[in-house]
């Protein structure tokens, strides 16, 4: 087991475009958390997952963006119409329910010009 | 609500000085508090939690509800302590964890 892996490392993309990425957590987690970074702040809460059900969306993940876990291993998380906004590092981390530790990927850096 | 606040967004010190990054927290339950470290190039990794009650790599952290504190403490810095430190407070009835705004230690030599 190689920790949380998150797919693809970096995306650049165009105003106005959809991209995807891609969560692999630990395998005997059942919890599964995005959160987003930018510069100079902490990470901030987007949404968790309990094996395939998605329990709490924040308020900063706006119609556009979409998570979903569907079998209850790997995640991804969808934005569309990107904005240059949403240009941040999104982390993904896993923990077993009631460990309440996390366990964090390397992030995917999105670049929205 | 549910708040952690680091009132330092830069810490510089010589090697071999006390070390104090601060942390204070809002929250109206039994609060489970956590410090968070990232090394340059490196993913957001556990540095240590409140309940664990330990030393790792030298620092402690005692939680202080009084004065709803978590202050993270080392006697003496190293230059390989120089990193991006959170601290965290996971929010049990949400069931997550909320960072503050993070505190960059710089150790000089």
């Amino acid at each position: 087991d190689t920790g949380v892996s998150q797919n693809p490392r970096h995306k650049i993309t165009k105003r106005g475009q959809n991209v995807t990425f891609r969560c692999d957590p630990i395998s005997e987690h059942n919890r599964l958390y995005w959160y987003r970074q930018t510069l100079g702040q902490g990470p901030e809460f987007l949404t968790y997952f309990q094996n395939e059900a998605q329990l709490e969306k924040s308020r900063l993940l706006s119609d556009r963006f979409s998570a979903e876990r569907p079998k209850g291993s790997f995640s991804t998380l969808e934005i569309q119409r990107t904005e240059q906004g949403d240009s941040a590092m999104y982390l993904c981390a896993s923990s077993r329910t009631g460990a309440n530790v996390l366990t964090f990927g390397a992030g995917s850096r999105l670049t929205v010009l | 609500a549910q708040r952690v606040t680091q009132p330092e967004k830069l810490l510089s010190v010589f090697k071999g000085a006390p070390v104090e990054l601060k942390c204070n927290y809002s929250y109206s339950g039994s609060p489970e508090l956590f410090w968070y470290v990232q090394y340059s190039r490196q993913r957001l990794q556990l540095l240590l939690r409140h309940i664990s009650r330990e030393s790792i790599k030298g620092f402690t952290a005692d939680l202080n509800k009084g004065e709803t504190s978590f202050h993270l403490k080392k006697p003496f810095a190293q230059e390989e302590d120089s990193a991006m430190y959170y601290c965290a407070l996971f929010y049990n009835q949400g069931g997550k964890l909320i960072f503050g705004q993070g505190t960059e230690l710089s150790v000089k030599p």
